[in-house]
């Protein structure tokens, strides 16, 4: 299995544009996780779903911050628009059920100007 | 508030000698506690998991116990190599989340 898959693996872009990230679970697993880690604050659950339904999101910061998943085989985390304090890096991650271990992916480093 | 905690300090540990982390939780009782270990520039990769009806759990060289009276979780590595070297991030369930401590780096020095 090619593990959890993250796209793109850096990302860089001016302020005030859209910014999406992508996420490929594990095959099997039903729930999924986007995290936000940063030196300050570490690793910071974001929004997880289970079955593909977004069972908690408050932990997403604010609305420009969205998350979709579409079907099990990919999710989408979608920033609009970005900001300088939004520069992080950002993982998925997926399991066989919330109370199970993870599998992250590589992670996405997101840089904001 | 409901916290988790780890030693923010990073821990230098001679080759060979038994490293150890503590995660330390407050005002709240999780059901289990979580492992994982982070090498730079990649994704924490989980190691263990305890239950709260467990004291002890091992794998290899990793032992990790799980005290509900002190409330805190130690991470042993035993016979330590500089290999093991990297951030060691413990994981709990609360209010049906999962939240992690920030992590503790460890430098095995050889």
């Amino acid at each position: 299995d090619a593990g959890v898959i993250q796209s793109p693996r850096h990302e860089v872009t001016e302020m005030g544009q859209e910014v999406t990230l992508r996420c490929k679970p594990i095959s099997g697993h039903n729930s999924l996780f986007w995290y936000r880690q940063t030196m300050m604050r570490g690793l910071e659950l974001l929004i997880y779903f289970n079955n593909n339904v977004p069972i908690d999101d408050s932990g997403m910061p604010e609305d420009r911050f969205s998350a979709k998943m579409p079907n099990a085989s990919f999710s989408t985390l979608k920033i609009q628009p970005s900001e300088p304090r939004d520069s992080a890096v950002y993982f998925c991650a997926s399991s066989l059920g919330r109370n199970r271990e993870q599998y992250f992916g590589p992670g996405t480093r997101l840089t904001v100007t | 508030s409901q916290k988790i905690e780890q030693n923010s300090e990073a821990l230098n540990i001679q080759e060979g000698k038994t490293a150890t982390l503590t995660c330390n939780y407050t005002n709240y009782s999780p059901a289990y506690l979580q492992w994982y270990r982070q090498d730079p520039g990649r994704g924490p990769v989980f190691l263990l998991l305890i239950r709260e009806n467990e004291k002890e759990k091992r794998k290899e060289r990793l032992k990790v116990t799980f005290d509900t009276t002190l409330k805190q979780s130690l991470f042993h590595i035993t016979a330590s190599q500089p290999a093991d070297s990297a951030t060691y991030l413990c994981a709990t369930n609360r209010d049906d989340k999962i939240i992690f401590g920030k992590g503790t780096r460890l430098h095995i020095l050889p």
